[in-house]
């Protein structure tokens, strides 16, 4: 089946360093998806993003849909404690079925008060 | 509150049952899905239905059965045909392809 490649798999960073994760696939996209998920909980989105080189903020999250359509990246500035959770990228193909929703293997973040 | 509503929180199956996992959806939205959730990996597409009486088998539809009888509601069974079922099982529905995608708060399912 489609892959998409998340990456880094974990991140250990200090309480307001900046984070950045991305995701990365050999097929194209017309849309990506950010999401956060809390233990125990669904994923909330963050981030929705539907055109190439859209660039999209979120308080202090920023979100970009590469303009080759085969990848994203999700930036977290100045992050705090609740940061803490994983963060799943999610595309959807160009061309793709409804239900062709592709989800990356996550970022676990970890914040260091 | 508008939202989507999955219970229960817990589940525990027996060996040889079927059980069945509820998602109810308010927000008036065409197409509902079922994800499964294993550690440390993405998830993964059961079924997903795009409009009342109708649904399509996802990427791990084995050992799982659904209906869509009512708009607002997307009920999983999974049967005792599914040999590993110990997972997150995750609710999800939107209004249609390649818009926005909401999730419940997901049912952890385990194995007595």
């Amino acid at each position: 089946g489609q892959q998409l490649n998340q990456s880094p798999q974990s991140m250990f960073i200090q309480e307001g360093e900046d984070v950045s994760m991305n995701c990365t696939s050999s097929s194209i996209f017309n849309t990506w998806l950010w999401y956060k998920q809390d233990p125990g909980e669904g994923p909330v989105l963050l981030i929705a993003l539907y055109k190439a080189g859209e660039l999209t903020s979120n308080g202090r999250l920023t979100a970009q849909f590469g303009i080759t359509r085969k990848d994203s990246f999700l930036n977290i500035s100045a992050s705090i404690p609740s940061d803490v959770g994983i963060y799943f990228c999610a595309g959807q193909l160009d061309g793709g079925s409804q239900g062709n929703l592709i989800f990356g293997k996550g970022t676990k973040l970890s914040v260091k008060p | 509150d508008g939202g989507i509503t999955q219970s229960p929180k817990y589940l525990f199956r027996k060996e040889g049952q079927n059980v069945t996992l509820s998602c109810e959806q308010n927000l008036n939205h065409d197409a509902m899905y079922w994800y499964r959730q294993d550690p440390g990996q993405g998830l993964r597409l059961i079924y997903y239905s795009q409009i009342v009486n109708d649904f399509q088998k996802g990427d791990i539809a084995e050992g799982y059965s659904v209906s869509r009888e009512k708009k607002e509601s997307f009920p999983l069974t999974v049967t005792s045909a599914q040999k590993n079922p110990t997972a997150f099982y995750l609710c999800a529905s939107n209004r249609g392809a390649g818009e926005k995608l909401f999730f419940g708060s997901g049912t952890q399912l385990s194995v007595l």
